[in-house]
């Protein structure tokens, strides 16, 4: 069974560009969320996507950010427009379902690590 | 790397010692704690979990212990290989409402297995 995937593995803007995370969710996955690791910080919650819809979106930092799940499959994460501080390490994590007792593991993609200059 | 600038915890073991990794938690809400091995370039991969309603959880080699008391949760490793070394976090996941689901992670440690 393949992962959870990531691309690009590596980007490097200019403060004032935009530029877009995509994630790809292990097959059949229903929730997929979006975690990012600022350097100095630990890893923090930005928002889970249940399907198509955003679930929880409480960690967005702001306006800039724009997470999309079209068709409810892989998910992007687009910075317009990117600022010095969003540099760090952007990870997805899709689990199956939640509930049920168990606690339905989140399985991390690589990540994407953003440098903006 | 990009653990530089974070000043975590380090751990500096033998081959063949245990390891206890320590961690404390704030949400009493939270329903499952969750271990998370981070090694370079990889994103966090999950351990080991512990139901709140539990105090003690064994897996293949490593131990989860959860003192809801004093919100203090640990992970022991027995017979530390150096394929262990890396970054340690733990997690908590939210129980209910719209935050459902989401990991709230703690700090991380580094733990080093020297051969």
């Amino acid at each position: 069974e393949a992962g959870v995937t990531q691309f690009p593995s590596h980007s490097v803007i200019e403060k004032g560009q935009t530029v877009t995370l995509r994630c790809d969710p292990i097959s059949g996955h229903d929730n997929l969320y979006w975690y990012r690791r600022v350097m100095g910080k630990e890893i923090k919650f930005l928002l889970h996507f249940v399907k198509e819809s955003k679930q929880d979106e409480s960690g967005m930092p702001n306006n800039r950010f724009l997470a999309e799940r079209t068709g409810g499959t892989y998910s992007t994460l687009k910075v317009q427009p990117a600022e010095l501080e969003d540099s760090g390490v952007y990870f997805c994590a899709s689990s199956h379902q939640l509930g049920g007792g168990a606690s339905n593991e989140q399985f991390f993609g690589p990540g994407t690590r953003l440098t903006v200059l | 790397g990009e653990n530089v600038g974070l000043h975590l915890p380090t751990l500096s073991v033998q081959e063949g010692d245990n390891s206890i990794i320590n961690c404390a938690y704030s949400n009493s809400a939270s329903d499952y704690f969750i271990w998370y091995k981070q090694e370079s370039g990889k994103g966090p991969q999950f351990i080991i979990d512990i139901r709140s309603n539990m105090d003690k959880r064994q897996g293949q080699r490593v131990t989860v212990l959860l003192n809801k008391t004093v919100k203090h949760l640990s992970l022991q490793i027995a017979a530390t290989q150096p394929g262990d070394s890396a970054v340690y976090f733990c997690a908590e996941r939210s129980a209910g409402g719209t935050s459902y689901g989401k990991l709230t992670f703690g700090q991380g440690t580094i733990l080093t297995v020297h051969p």
